[in-house]
This record gives structure tokens, sequence and C-alpha cells, in this order.
């Protein structure tokens, strides 16, 4: 079955610098890539997410980017803010039925 | 926005005893499916349903859990003996058909004594 690998599992930036979260995936049938955001208490809700048929998608100051060659993607968060710290988790799905996730990446916003 | 609702948000049951959690989806969502999270580990998959059945399950969803949309707007996962290590958050999420992406909802967090 597929398996998704997420680096880091936790990630400190200063407000205003850049973050990126890098996930590998294995099963090459794989053609979904959603990133989900979880706050305390929360579910995870989804941010952004991409297509095997496309590299990059962007929204605002989140872009995710995906190498279908070397099976792994990224997201990329710009200008972070403090709101922005949460655990993120990256997933991968072939069927768009049964999603496969990430271990989170824990991301702290220094102000 | 449109939410998936779950309930209790914590359950704390007995070893050996039957729980339900209980999961209201996004109205015309039509895919529904039931995750959960072992402390410090990844999210899993359990079961998939569509069209009033299971449409896949994993390895964990052995026959201790069924799943139920009893009412046409309720969707509820029973775990008929639980045990120790069921303990873990349990997420219900749904999903329209034009859509891959899922709503999640809050989360059951379920403890077994």
């Amino acid at each position: 079955g597929e398996n998704v690998e997420q680096h880091p599992s936790t990630l400190s930036v200063q407000e205003g610098d850049s973050a990126v979260i890098k996930c590998t995936y294995s099963d090459s049938a794989s053609n979904y890539f959603p990133w989900y955001k979880q706050e305390l208490g929360k579910g995870p809700q989804l941010i952004i997410d991409i297509r095997s048929n496309v590299g990059e998608k962007k929204d605002q100051r989140i872009a995710v980017t995906l190498n279908k060659t070397a099976k792994h993607f990224s997201l990329h968060i710009t200008e972070t803010q403090p709101e922005d710290s949460a655990v993120y988790f990256c997933a991968a799905s072939n069927t768009g039925n049964q999603f496969y996730f990430g271990t989170g990446t824990s991301l702290t916003v220094i102000p | 926005e449109p939410e998936v609702t779950q309930t209790p948000s914590h359950q704390v049951t007995q070893m050996g005893q039957e729980v339900i959690l209980r999961c209201v989806p996004i109205s015309n969502h039509l895919y529904f499916y039931w995750y959960r999270q072992i402390l410090g580990q990844k999210v899993e998959f359990l079961v998939s349903f569509y069209n009033n059945e299971i449409s896949e399950k994993s390895e964990i969803f052995d026959d201790q859990f069924s799943v139920e949309r009893p009412d046409g707007s309720n969707f509820t996962l029973k775990i008929r003996s639980t045990k120790l290590e069921d303990s873990a958050m349990y997420f219900c999420a749904s999903r329209d058909p034009a859509n891959y992406g899922y709503t999640f909802g809050s989360g059951t967090r379920l403890t077994v004594v």
C-alpha cells in the first residue's frame, strides 16, 4: 500500500519568514495530494490540494509543489504569521477515497 | 460555512463495553469516512461509506467495528467490545462527489479504561 513520509516533525520560524514542509509517497498511482491544518482541539482543515496533472498550485501565501518523478510534494508558507502555528498534515490518495496521511509537522511561528 | 459535527467530544468507557460515536456530515455530501489517530501516530483510515454501504475498509476495521447511516443525516461508528488499544481520537469526514477534499469533524476522543 501507499506510504507517506513527512519532514520535519517540528518547525520553528520567525514571523515573516517562510516555512517549507516536505512529503514523499511511494505509490506512483497516487494522484491527489491534500494538505490539512489542525489547530488544537479541532479537526483537520483542508488548506490546499493538488492533483497529479499540475506541478504547482498557489493560494495567497500558501503554495504546493509536486514532483511526480521523484514522488515528493511540498507545502510552502510565505510571510508566516502567528496564526499559522498549527500541525500540518500531508496526504496522498489514488482514488479520492482512502487517504494516506503523513505523521504531521508542528509549526510554531515566533512573533 | 457548513460543518461536520461529531458527538460526544470525549467518551470514557470500560474495556469490553460497546460505544457508538456519532457524526452529522454536511447535508449535500454523499461520501462518508471514519479515521482514527492514536496519540503521536498517523491519522489512519478506517472505513468509507457510499450509497448506504461500505465501499472500502482497512485492516483495522475488523468485526468489532460497524458503521451505519440510520436516518439519512447521522453517520455512526460502533465498536462492539472496546479494547485498551481502541483509545484514540476518531474523526468523521465527508465529501461531495465533485471534490476529493474531505471536510473533517472536530473528533471524538475515546478513552478505554
